[in-house]
């Protein structure tokens, strides 16, 4: 079955300290890797979507980065603002029908 | 450009009834897809509606159904509610059906079930 691991499942970071959160799929010949953040009692907002390993999107403080089997999204001197769920997401190989499957999601608070 | 809309925005209901979740798609989106997301947890996909039929369907029993009306916007209906109900519905238009593409949430539903 197809998995999605995020890790780690909480991390607080003070206001300028970089980091990364970890997503690891075992989907072999994915057909996409996407990034959500979603803030409390909202539905999650798009963030990029990697589609090939190697590949590597930027967004004001956030890179995502994708090899074989894990992607990275890289936050670089975060603010109060950043806080926030974030969410992976695989397109499994199948039909065009399958839909996406989530991770559980990284929760991220950043302290001024 | 109109965005998913949801409602109601929250709903409380005892074990047993029915509720139904209403979504307005995004404009020029014709696929619907639901997720049900538990505290905690990733969403998880219901189904999947392309032009008014069902063309998917995650692990849930057949209570959990759903309709998509010519305009594209759709239900979801629960029958039967149990406590495991409870959980925020998020609804999600895209342009098209194919699981690569980017999905459209609205801000959810969240179903407590007493």
């Amino acid at each position: 079955e197809d998995q999605v691991t995020q890790s780690p499942e909480a991390l607080r970071l003070q206001e300028g300290e970089s980091s990364s959160l970890n997503c690891s799929y075992t989907v072999s010949g994915l057909r996409g890797l996407f990034w959500y953040r979603q803030d409390p009692g909202k539905g999650p907002e798009f963030l990029f979507t990697l589609y090939s390993a190697g590949e590597e999107k930027e967004k004001e403080r956030l890179k995502a980065t994708l090899t074989k089997k894990e992607s990275f999204l890289h936050i670089t001197a975060p603010k109060p603002e950043d806080s926030a769920t974030y969410l992976c997401a695989v397109a499994p190989p199948n039909s065009g029908n399958t839909p996406l499957v989530f991770g559980k999601g990284t929760r991220l608070s950043v302290i001024a | 450009e109109t965005g998913v809309t949801q409602s109601p925005t929250h709903l409380i209901k005892t074990r047993g009834q029915q509720v139904t979740l209403r979504c307005s798609s995004q404009s020029g989106h014709n696929t619907v897809s639901w997720y049900q997301q538990a505290l905690g947890q990733g969403p998880q996909f219901i189904f999947q509606y392309y032009r008014e039929e069902e063309n998917g369907r995650g692990n849930f029993p057949p209570r959990f159904s759903g309709l998509q009306f010519p305009n594209y916007s759709s239900e979801l209906n629960v029958n039967a509610l149990e406590l495991d109900d409870s959980a925020l519905y998020l609804c999600a238009s895209s342009p098209g059906q194919g699981a690569n593409e980017k999905l459209f949430f609205g801000s959810g539903t969240q179903l407590s079930v007493l």
